[in-house]
């Protein structure tokens, strides 16, 4: 079946710009991470959705991060007024169930570059 | 000092060799704990979970030790398709959902 897809592979942007990064999960997936990676450094978690609802955004590092998943499926990371510490790889990854016993599956990608 | 520690290498190792690497955390509080794997420029992929008891999966072994807080992989008869980073993850503590990633120890298999 389908895995995880993310939307763009790779978005280059200015300092100051919004962008929208893009996850679609597996099917019938509820549990949806995003994560970012910069080089050399493992994921680091920014925000949980179980089914539609955030259940825990403690990861994102300040409110110009902002996700949302309003269907229960499709999430949407949004950065507002991005700057160059921004950049990194944005991963998406979704599970059957919030549980840390579940794989979570990933997704390519997104590899944000801010000029 | 970080939540889950690795030697980030890289290991440079022959062909056919017997690699070993280990990883440490620092929350006793953790319970679940996983090896995986992530090639170049790709997303992770899970390579094994671990459990109390030790467990193989054809060439690889993961151990856990829970007093001294560590984790091991094991890997025998390498192969040149082996080469790539592995991050050991484990569960935060008093978290059943959120895991703490390693930053990865890379290895090359030489032929």
């Amino acid at each position: 079946g389908a895995g995880v897809s993310q939307t763009p592979s790779n978005k280059v942007t200015e300092k100051g710009k919004y962008v929208e990064l893009r996850c679609d999960p597996i099917s019938g997936h509820t549990a949806l991470y995003w994560y970012r990676q910069s080089l050399g450094q493992g994921p680091e978690f920014l925000i949980y959705f179980q089914g539609t609802g955030a259940a825990d955004d403690s990861g994102l590092p300040n409110d110009r991060f902002f996700a949302v998943r309003p269907e229960g499926s499709v999430s949407t990371l949004k950065i507002q007024r991005t700057e160059r510490g921004d950049s990194a790889v944005y991963l998406c990854a979704s599970g059957r169930q919030g549980s840390s016993y579940n794989e979570q599956f990933f997704g390519p990608g997104t590899r944000l570059t801010v000029l | 000092r970080k939540e889950v520690e690795q030697d980030p290498g890289p290991f440079n190792v022959p062909e056919g060799a017997t690699v070993a690497f280990n990883c440490t955390y620092s929350n006793s509080a953790s319970q679940s704990f996983f090896w995986y794997r992530q090639d170049c420029r790709k997303e992770p992929k899970l390579l094994m979970s671990v459990y109390s008891s030790g467990n193989e999966d054809g060439r690889f072994t993961a151990q856990l030790n829970r007093a001294s807080q560590y984790i091991s992989l094991l890997i025998r008869d390498s192969k040149l398709s082996d080469s790539a980073t592995y991050l050991c993850v484990v569960n935060k503590g008093g978290s059943n959902y959120q895991l703490i990633w390693g930053a990865g120890t890379k290895l090359i298999i030489k032929p």
